[in-house]
This record gives C-alpha cells, sequence and structure tokens, in this order.
C-alpha cells in the first residue's frame, strides 16, 4: 500500500500563478484533509472533506479551493499565489474513527 | 476550534527519559494522538487515547492523560538519537471530524 501520497513535492510559483497540488489515498478513507505547516505554528486546516461529495472550510481557507474529485482523491487549488501562501502542504485522510495518515508533504515557495 | 497547547523546546541525554506534555481544551469525551515528524518528513502516527483511560503504554512509549487538568503526556523511556523530531499532540472531539493540532515539540536528543 503506498497510503497517502502527495504531488508535486515541491514547487516554486511566482506570484498571481496559479496550481494544483494534488492528494491521492489507497486506503478507502471517507475523510480527507489539507493543511499547511509554518514554523512555530503547527499545523493549520485549510479545507477537509468529511466524505465524498462533501466538503468544509476549516481554520485558514482563504485563498484556496478543494475538489474532492472521487473518494480517493482531494485537490487543492491555488487560483492566484501570494507569498503568504509559501508554506508546507500536507494531505490527510483516515477512516471512520481512526487516526488520521499523512502524506509526506509537498514544499511551496512563492516568489 | 478547539485550542492545544505545548512547549516548543525540549533537550535531554541520550539513555534518559523524555517527557513532553500538552494541554487541551474543553470536550468531555475526545481522541488524543501522539504524532511524530521527522525532517522533511509527514507526520507519522506514534499512539493515540481516548478519554475514558488514564493511562497508555506500547514499548517506550507511555501517554498519560490527566482528564480533569486536561493535561497529555507522553513519556519516551531510554531516549535514544533516532528519537529526535517533532512531536504533536492533536485532539479530536469524538462527535467531530476535525483534528485539532500544537505547535509541536522540538526533541533534541544529545549523545
Amino acid at each position: 500500500n503506498a497510503g497517502v501520497t502527495q504531488t508535486p513535492k515541491f514547487q516554486v510559483l511566482k506570484t498571481g500563478q496559479s496550481m494544483t497540488l494534488q492528494c491521492a489515498q489507497d486506503m478507502n478513507h471517507n475523510s480527507m484533509y489539507w493543511y499547511r505547516q509554518d514554523p512555530g505554528m503547527g499545523l493549520r486546516l485549510i479545507y477537509y472533506s468529511a466524505s465524498e461529495g462533501t466538503t468544509d472550510k476549516g481554520e485558514v481557507p482563504n485563498g484556496y479551493n478543494v475538489s474532492r474529485l472521487n473518494k480517493r482523491e482531494f485537490s487543492l487549488r491555488l487560483e492566484s499565489a501570494a507569498p503568504s501562501q509559501t508554506s508546507v502542504y500536507f494531505c490527510a485522510s483516515r477512516g471512520w474513527d481512526q487516526p488520521q495518515h499523512f502524506g509526506d508533504g509537498t514544499r511551496l515557495s512563492i516568489l | 476550534g478547539e485550542d492545544v497547547e505545548q512547549s516548543l523546546f525540549l533537550s535531554v541525554r541520550e539513555g534518559d527519559s523524555s517527557v513532553i506534555n500538552c494541554t487541551y481544551t474543553d470536550s468531555s469525551s475526545t481522541y488524543l494522538y501522539w504524532y511524530k515528524q521527522e525532517p522533511g518528513a509527514g507526520l507519522q502516527l506514534l499512539t493515540y487515547i481516548f478519554s475514558n483511560m488514564d493511562m497508555k503504554q506500547d514499548q517506550r512509549l507511555t501517554v498519560l492523560l490527566n482528564k480533569k487538568d486536561k493535561h497529555l503526556s507522553l513519556r519516551i523511556a531510554d531516549t535514544q538519537t533516532g528519537d529526535s523530531a517533532i512531536y504533536f499532540c492533536a485532539e479530536r472531539p469524538n462527535t467531530g471530524n476535525q483534528f485539532y493540532f500544537g505547535t509541536g515539540t522540538s526533541l533534541t536528543v544529545i549523545p
């Protein structure tokens, strides 16, 4: 099992560019999550999807959109990247009443 | 949302025990988790406990929960250099889908 797979692992963008971060899980989990990690701030929830077909805002959703494409995939889109969105992005998934499993992260720099 | 707090740094000597502390707010019924993050990697689940338990032990790891004070600790016995990492405490209320993370405690093990 691959678990939670995130692509790309690294990306550099210019301010104003757009991009989509991809996440896929092969554990048949219902719930999927997107976090950002910044120094000294722990993990902050951007969006989550409790089940296929639903998405909800987390703590810091501004500047982001998400799509739960199917049960396996949950993508995060930056429509117009800003330097404040420079961060490490983590995707996670979990089954019912289970802990979260995390991907290895996407390191995103916006110049 | 919930508020989960941890101290930022801890240093211990190799072979000693490490104790990492966490406090959380509210929720009479909740799950509490400990994750480990090594440099450049995602979060790895170490252990978790439900709030009706006082203690859980798993090899070198011991989790203690003081429900009255809403205080959670992770003890690592015989700490090794490979234990150097960031440790995150997280809470998930039993009725919810969201996880609330602390800022993480950076553990440095001195040889």
